[in-house]
This record gives structure tokens, sequence and C-alpha cells, in this order.
């Protein structure tokens, strides 16, 4: 299986900061890798696609980079309704695997 | 306006079975692929397999082989996903998630259906 490591596993930030989480695969992905947020209660929410591409109706302070085993996820401007854990996940092999998660707070 | 709408929770004594469904509307069903999610409380998220209807062909996770059957109805355009030989470790909320045929992110879910497995 390919595993996923996200990082940081939690980060502390204001309204209007710049964040970037990084994900990193065991092995070469390609860009076959997804970014998702889940709010507390709720199911996840698709954001970016194939590592860059955003989704439909996504703002676009949200953005993501990276191929081959190594990724990022930022967040350049933060919003109140931003604070929640974002999950990297990739399709290149079956299983499909997702990173542990980093949970985003309020500093 | 596509939704993926679940059955409700379940409380499961161990070593039972649940079955959890997924019902689709909007869109062209024969066009999807139905996954299935759980997350333990408080844990991250953990693939259990998927659907291709049109094909009637599923792919499970290794971890489940053997105890999990997804399938899907066609004229319902419901999916579903059966869990046997429950234990406590299976506690979590199991979501469906569409993907679009030849595409691989996860675009619509469900609401989670809990299952609860204890004696």
């Amino acid at each position: 299986d390919i595993q996923m490591t996200q990082s940081p596993s939690s980060l502390s930030a204001s309204v209007g900061d710049r964040v970037t989480i990084t994900c990193q695969a065991s092995q070469d992905i390609t860009n076959y890798l997804n970014w998702y947020q889940q709010k507390p209660g709720k199911a996840p929410k698709l954001l970016i696609y194939d590592a860059s591409n955003l989704e439909t109706g996504v703002p676009s302070r949200f953005s993501g980079g990276g191929s081959g085993t190594d990724f990022t996820f930022t967040i350049s401007g933060l919003q109140p309704e931003d604070f929640a854990t974002y999950y990297c996940q990739q399709f290149d092999n079956v299983p499909i695997t997702f990173g542990q998660g980093t949970r985003l707070e309020l500093k | 306006q596509i939704q993926l709408v679940q059955s409700g929770a379940e409380v499961k004594k161990p070593e039972s079975s649940v079955k959890v469904s997924c019902k689709a509307s909007g869109g062209n069903f024969n066009n999807y692929v139905i996954n299935w999610v759980r997350q333990a409380p408080g844990q991250g998220l953990e693939w259990v397999g998927k659907i291709i209807p049109i094909l009637a062909m599923p792919t499970y996770a290794q971890i489940f082989q053997g105890r999990v059957t997804i399938y899907a109805d066609k004229p319902t355009t419901t999916a579903y996903m059966e869990l046997s030989n429950l234990t406590s470790k299976d506690t979590a909320v199991y979501y469906c998630a569409r993907s679009l045929s030849g595409t691989y992110h996860f675009d619509n879910w469900g609401q989670g259906a809990l299952v609860t497995v204890s004696s």
C-alpha cells in the first residue's frame, strides 16, 4: 500500500495568514493526488484534484502543487470558515489511501 | 443537483453484519463510480472499496477482502455496502462518495451513516 505522510498534523494560524501543508507519498504517484477539507460532523469536501486543479466553486485562495512523491497544499489568506481538517488522498494504486490529516486551528 | 442519501445509523452486535445504502439522484448513474470510505471516531479516512454500477464490478481494499460486499442496483440508482463479522474496530461513520467514470476524485459525498458495534 502507498503510505501518505502529511505534515504538520496540526497547525495554529490566524485569519489572513498563508498556510502550507505538505503530503509525501511512499512512492512516485505522478500527480494522482487530491485534497479534501472536512469540518466536524460533516463529510469531506473536494478542494483540489490531480494535484493542482481547483474544484468548481472552490475559492481561489486554495491551491495545490507538486508531483512524484512531494505535494503541497496552500491557503493564501485564511478565512474563518477555513478552520477545519485537511486530507490528501492518492489514487495511483489500489487501495486508495489518505494522509492522516492536518487539523488547522485558530490561533 | 447530484445527491447521495445514505441510510440511517445502526447499532450492531459483534459478529453480526450491517448493510448501508446510498441512493444517488441527479446525473447519470451509469457514469458513476461509488466509493465507500469509513472514519472511526476521532480518526482519519479509510477507503473500503468501490463499485462501477454499469459494469457491476467491485474492487475492495485487501484488508476488507472476504468481509465486505459492495454492489449496486441500477434501476433504483442505489449502491450498497455490506460488512460482515463485525468487531468494535468497525465502529465508524461510513460514507459513500461519487467519482465520475475515468476520474478518481470524490466530488460528491453522502451524509454518512454511523455504525456502532457493541455487545
